[in-house]
């Protein structure tokens, strides 16, 4: 199966940064079939980035996904408020699907 | 707007079987678009993708548990299930149902909808 590692662990930042987060996969990901998700505690998951650079409907512009093969990043142009959360990368090129472990940006 | 919620015991005994149902609203069990997927995350840990079931009844298991899971539909209560067997205190997770949807034009799909999960622990 495919491994993801993201870092950093943990991103301290304030609003109006920029936030770069990384997810590294153990082998080429077919398709560049990764998806990003933002996760806030007692909530569900909501879908940012899909297909490793497509955002899905409704996310704001500030979100961005990019990378290729076994490199992907998110980038948050400028953080709002609302932004400080976890972000888990997810592969959907090969069964079983895997996650990153996480990367938890906060203030 | 499609939404899901997990029902089921906060608290299943070792060696027990784990039941989970996932309701869903606002959309039908039987598009044939979607998979119906289970995922968890037991504490402190990344989350695992379980697997899925189509409106049909095909099922894609993750390896990891395959020989202990089962996953069904019900179109009627436009409902899915989760039914783990044997259960140990390694178990003890959130357990999240979700929809998946392909990408446009090919066979891949991603996750576009999750429930809020619920928390199922496993202990005597």
């Amino acid at each position: 199966e495919i491994v993801l590692t993201q870092s950093p662990g943990t991103l301290s930042l304030s609003p109006g940064e920029r936030a770069t987060l990384s997810c590294r996969a153990s082998q080429s990901v077919t398709g560049n079939y990764l998806a990003w998700y933002q996760h806030k505690l007692g909530q569900a998951p909501r879908l940012l980035i899909y297909g490793a650079s497509s955002r899905a409907t409704g996310i704001p512009a500030r979100f961005s996904g990019g990378g290729s093969g076994t490199d992907f990043t998110l980038t948050i142009s400028r953080l709002e408020p609302e932004d400080f959360a976890v972000y888990y990368c997810q592969q959907y090129a090969s069964s079983p699907k895997t996650f990153g472990q996480g990367t938890k940006v906060e203030i | 707007q499609v939404q899901l919620q997990e029902s089921g015991p906060g608290l299943v005994k070792p060696s027990e079987t784990l039941s989970l149902i996932c309701t869903v609203s606002g959309g039908s069990v039987s598009s044939g678009s979607y998979y119906w997927t289970w995922i968890r995350q037991p504490p402190g840990k990344g989350l695992e993708w379980l697997g899925y079931i189509y409106y049909s009844g095909h099922t894609n298991y993750n390896p990891s548990l395959k020989s202990r899971v089962t996953m069904s539909v019900d179109t009627s209560k436009n409902q899915f299930s989760l039914k783990l067997t044997s259960v140990t205190p390694a178990d003890t997770a959130v357990y999240y149902c979700a929809r998946e949807i392909a990408a446009a034009g090919t066979d891949y799909y991603y996750l576009d909808v999750w429930g809020k999960g619920t928390t199922v622990t496993v202990s005597s």
